[in-house]
């Protein structure tokens, strides 16, 4: 069956640290790609997403994410976190074959020490 | 854009007891979807809409849990008997057509006593 693995499910790093959070999903076909971010409070946003092209896909408030299709991975990046990005981070993966799923990770919690 | 609206927000109700939630896309959106959110894990799909068609609903389980959307555009999802591991976040998103990415709504809080 499909699944979508965070390994890291707490995250704690200081203001200006980088940041990599891993994803790793289990399918051998062809994927769409999403890293989505619910602030404290809020509901879950749309980070940035990778339907197919150039691996390395940027999207909103400097994070990028970069899609190795040889291991399977879709690890979300950011340079210098801010105290702002504290929030629960989710992977979610879109099978595009047959009767397509969408599969979320179950999400890792970052918090950034100001 | 008006967002995807959800309500309520929140939802207290005693085991055995039933609830519905509702939920109205983006105007214009055709595919609406229901997640199931248990604190400490990821959204789980209950069930996904092409407007007023079932596309999947593989992990609903139906013997409490019933949707519909009617005319295709808003959307009730209803838990009927409730237990206590219904206890969840009840989220509704909707997308333009299947590949992108979703809007979700704020979500329902639902607690079961």
């Amino acid at each position: 069956a499909q699944s979508v693995s965070q390994h890291n499910h707490h995250v704690i790093l200081s203001e200006a640290a980088s940041l990599e959070l891993g994803c790793n999903y289990s399918y051998g076909g062809t994927v769409n790609l999403f890293w989505y971010v619910q602030y404290p409070g809020q509901h879950l946003q749309l980070l940035l997403k990778y339907f197919s092209g150039d691996p390395l896909v940027k999207g909103i408030k400097g994070f990028e994410a970069e899609f190795i299709k040889s291991k399977f991975s879709f690890n979300l990046r950011k340079p210098s976190v801010q105290w702002s990005d504290t929030a629960e981070y989710f992977c979610a993966v879109k099978t595009t074959s047959g009767t397509y799923k969408y599969i979320f990770g179950t999400g890792t919690r970052l918090k950034v020490l100001a | 854009e008006a967002g995807v609206a959800q309500s309520p927000r929140y939802k207290i109700i005693e085991k055995r007891q039933s609830v519905a939630f509702w939920c109205n896309p983006i105007s214009g959106h055709a595919t609406l979807y229901w997640y199931q959110q248990i604190l400490g894990q990821g959204p789980k799909l209950l069930i996904q809409f092409q407007n007023n068609g079932v596309v999947d609903d593989s992990q609903l389980p139906k013997d409490r849990f019933s949707a519909e959307r009617l005319k295709g555009v808003d959307s009730t999802l209803k838990i009927q008997p409730a237990k206590l591991e219904d206890s969840a976040v009840y989220l509704c998103a909707s997308s333009l057509d299947t590949g992108d990415g979703y809007t979700f709504g704020s979500g329902t809080r639902l607690t079961v006593v």
